[in-house]
């Protein structure tokens, strides 16, 4: 499966776009990319996936670059309520049972 | 609030103790996942069940015991634990099927296990 590799930490400006970069250089064609969040004590939850095209949803917009490589999750107006790690998963289609976590960014929004 | 239900939500138990953790969902999801995860890392994935039936064990210690009885419910049984087991117990579920072979998890909100 492939790995993926997230900045530990990152700071985003209340109301500023966050953009969470994440590698996965390894990644082979039938694997999507998946985020998720985890706010402190909470259960993680799901924001979006997508295989080679960019997505968007009411919650964010994930950019994957064209070789696939890498991709981009962005909070187009990032709220002290977004400030949670955020976890960029690639998961393996045939084997869609296995969905292993990566050390994910903690992301810290301030006012 | 989440759809997938973890009780107890707290959990204090000695080592000679046995105690269970109970999962339920009602989303018609057939593949049921356990994870753990220990303070400031990524969740663990320990167990998955498919239709009821154990189709991964991350080669995790017998001392947990997973048991699926039926398509809503998974049970993590939990005997002679270590100090060291103390974490956060994640559940979740997902659709196996059709288009459904993509679909995200969902997790619960977790059990935190505290073993003295």
């Amino acid at each position: 499966d492939a790995k993926t590799t997230q900045p530990p930490s990152m700071d985003c400006a209340e109301g500023r776009a966050a953009n969470l970069p994440c590698n996965h250089s390894t990644i082979s064609g039938n694997e999507y990319v998946y985020w998720y969040r985890q706010i402190h004590s909470q259960g993680p939850q799901y924001i979006i996936h997508g295989l080679k095209n960019n997505e968007t949803n009411e919650m964010a917009s994930l950019i994957i670059t064209e070789d696939r490589k890498s991709s981009t999750l962005i909070l187009p107006h990032a709220t002290l309520r977004d400030t949670a790690v955020y976890y960029c998963i690639v998961r393996v289609l045939y084997n869609f049972n296995k969905f292993y976590f990566g050390s994910g960014t903690k992301l810290n929004v301030k006012p | 609030d989440t759809e997938v239900t973890q009780t107890p939500k707290h959990l204090v138990m000695g080592m000679t103790n046995k105690k269970s953790l109970k999962c339920e969902q009602h989303m018609g999801h057939r593949a049921m996942y356990w994870y753990k995860q220990k303070a400031k890392k990524p969740p663990e994935l320990m167990f998955v069940y498919s239709y009821e039936k154990l189709s991964i064990n991350e080669s995790v210690p017998s001392r947990f015991s997973p048991e699926c009885p039926n398509s809503s419910l998974l049970n993590l049984h939990l005997h002679a634990l270590q100090p060291e087991d103390s974490a956060l117990y994640l559940c979740a579920s997902s659709q196996t099927t059709g288009t459904g072979l993509n679909s995200p998890l969902h997790f619960g909100n977790g059990t935190r296990l505290t073993v003295t």
